[in-house]
């Protein structure tokens, strides 16, 4: 089946560095990707939708300026965490839309971000 | 009222235990309809995806969408230990593909 890598699976930063998290899709061109965050024991929470070769469009709420993302090629999507601060410790997640396969989404394995 | 409800349960089960998990929605113009369970600390990892109403079965999962009532079902047969997850409904309408998800049910499979 297809297959979605996000790297690195842990990070831990120092506040104030910046982190960036790599999505990948690995068998397929995806023109869309997403990215979420998630809270212990709560669901997924959009961040963005991230198309190719256009800006990302953030959900409300979410600050575009700190969380970058960069989506250059149909098969890898960035996520940029500026600034880390603590609060921004959490589970990140991406997913990609599989247009050959009806627009099925396919989620990478996320990335847990702790901020020291 | 949230686009999609879903009990967070937990449901506890013994093993070889038919579950049945549930999803409610109040957008009609939802079109695709799709189960993932996710382990902890994992992503999610997509389970059945179906498109409009009706069953579809693979192997021990079947899901079921009933699109009058607005209802989704996913059940799970000879239920194993190592089911024991998250399991989240999904959908999003024709047009978009930016699914709505519900809040995940974990469930516990018990030997």
């Amino acid at each position: 089946g297809a297959v979605v890598s996000q790297h690195p699976s842990r990070v831990i930063c120092k506040s104030g560095t910046s982190v960036k998290i790599e999505c990948r899709s690995l068998d397929f061109q995806a023109t869309t990707m997403f990215w979420y965050r998630q809270f212990p024991k709560q669901s997924l929470m959009l961040m963005a939708t991230s198309n190719e070769g256009s800006k990302a469009t953030y959900e409300q709420g979410v600050e575009k300026d700190k969380f970058l993302i960069n989506h250059a090629s149909l098969t890898l999507s960035t996520l940029t965490v500026t600034s880390a601060h603590p609060e921004d410790s959490s589970f990140y997640i991406c997913s990609a839309r599989d247009p050959d396969r009806g627009n099925t989404i396919y989620f990478g394995e996320g990335s847990w971000l702790t901020v020291v | 009222q949230k686009e999609v409800e879903q009990d967070p349960g937990p449901l506890s089960v013994p093993e070889g235990a038919i579950v049945s998990l549930n999803c409610t929605y109040s957008n009609s113009a939802f079109q695709y309809f799709m189960w993932y369970r996710q382990y902890s600390r994992k992503g999610p990892e997509l389970l059945m995806y179906t498109y409009s109403s009706g069953n579809k079965e693979d192997g021990r999962f079947t899901a079921q969408v009933d699109k009058s009532s607005k209802y989704i079902s996913l059940f799970i047969r000879d239920s194993q230990p190592s089911d024991s997850a998250t399991y989240l409904c999904a959908m999003s309408r024709g047009g978009s593909y930016i699914p709505t998800f519900g809040r995940g049910t974990s469930l516990i499979v018990h030997p």
